[in-house]
């Protein structure tokens, strides 16, 4: 069964621009978690997905969105790009959500820079 | 808002050695999850508990609820364990998403 696919892997923009990564989820899994990775506040939850509706967010502002769709892939955007959002972002997925959601398989990640 | 302490930071050990991992939480949480991530970023998740003690090869988590606090054991490490293992917990009775520990750096000499 094919593990957790990010695009991309690597990522340089500039700051004021917007991104778009992409996460597909093992197949079956329609939860699917989105967290930001830094040397400085480690790894931080952002939002999580399941069947199409965000079942909670993280302490990040409004600039950072996401949305699953009906085959769970899942993107998450970043508009109005800053210095600071330069990170390592990680997508997970799991069968389930909530207090059953049992183990998350995480993808490789995709490393945004922002310059 | 769930506070993860992990100890120690960094921990340098010669192959062979018996290693402890402990991480500590400040809420009632409904998961905790061990993480090990390799250079590079993959994330592997270890373990999940609720309760108890899980084993895995030469991998052994526990957990005690009442004192909200967990310990990620390795027996007869070896340096390919070498990495940075991270504790999560689920807590909101698992409305919230995963809040994580800093992590402890882990280097096995061969």
């Amino acid at each position: 069964k094919a593990g957790v696919t990010q695009t991309p892997r690597y990522l340089i923009k500039t700051r004021g621009q917007q991104v778009t990564l992409s996460c597909s989820p093992i197949s079956g899994h329609r939860s699917v978690s989105w967290y930001q990775q830094t040397p400085g506040q480690g790894l931080q939850f952002l939002f999580e997905y399941f069947s199409e509706t965000q079942r909670n967010k993280g302490n990040f502002p409004g600039r950072f969105s996401g949305r699953q769709f009906s085959n769970s892939r899942s993107e998450m955007n970043v508009s109005t790009l800053e210095l600071g959002d330069s990170a390592l972002y990680l997508c997970a997925s799991s069968r389930k959500t909530g207090a059953t959601t049992g183990e998350q398989y995480f993808g490789p990640g995709t490393r945004l820079t922002v310059t | 808002k769930n506070e993860v302490e992990q100890s120690p930071q960094n921990l340098t050990a010669q192959e062979g050695e018996f290693i402890t991992i402990n991480c500590s939480y400040s809420v009632g949480i409904s998961a905790l999850h061990w993480l090990q991530q390799h250079p590079g970023g993959g994330i592997v998740s270890l373990f999940m508990l609720s309760s108890g003690k899980k084993k895995h090869g030469r991998l052994i988590a526990t957990i005690n609820i009442q004192e909200k606090h967990s310990s990620l054991h390795i027996t007869a490490s070896h340096p390919r364990d070498s990495a940075v293992y991270i504790c999560a917990v689920r807590s909101g009775g698992g409305a919230d998403g995963l809040t994580f520990g800093k992590g402890t750096h882990l280097i096995i000499q061969p």
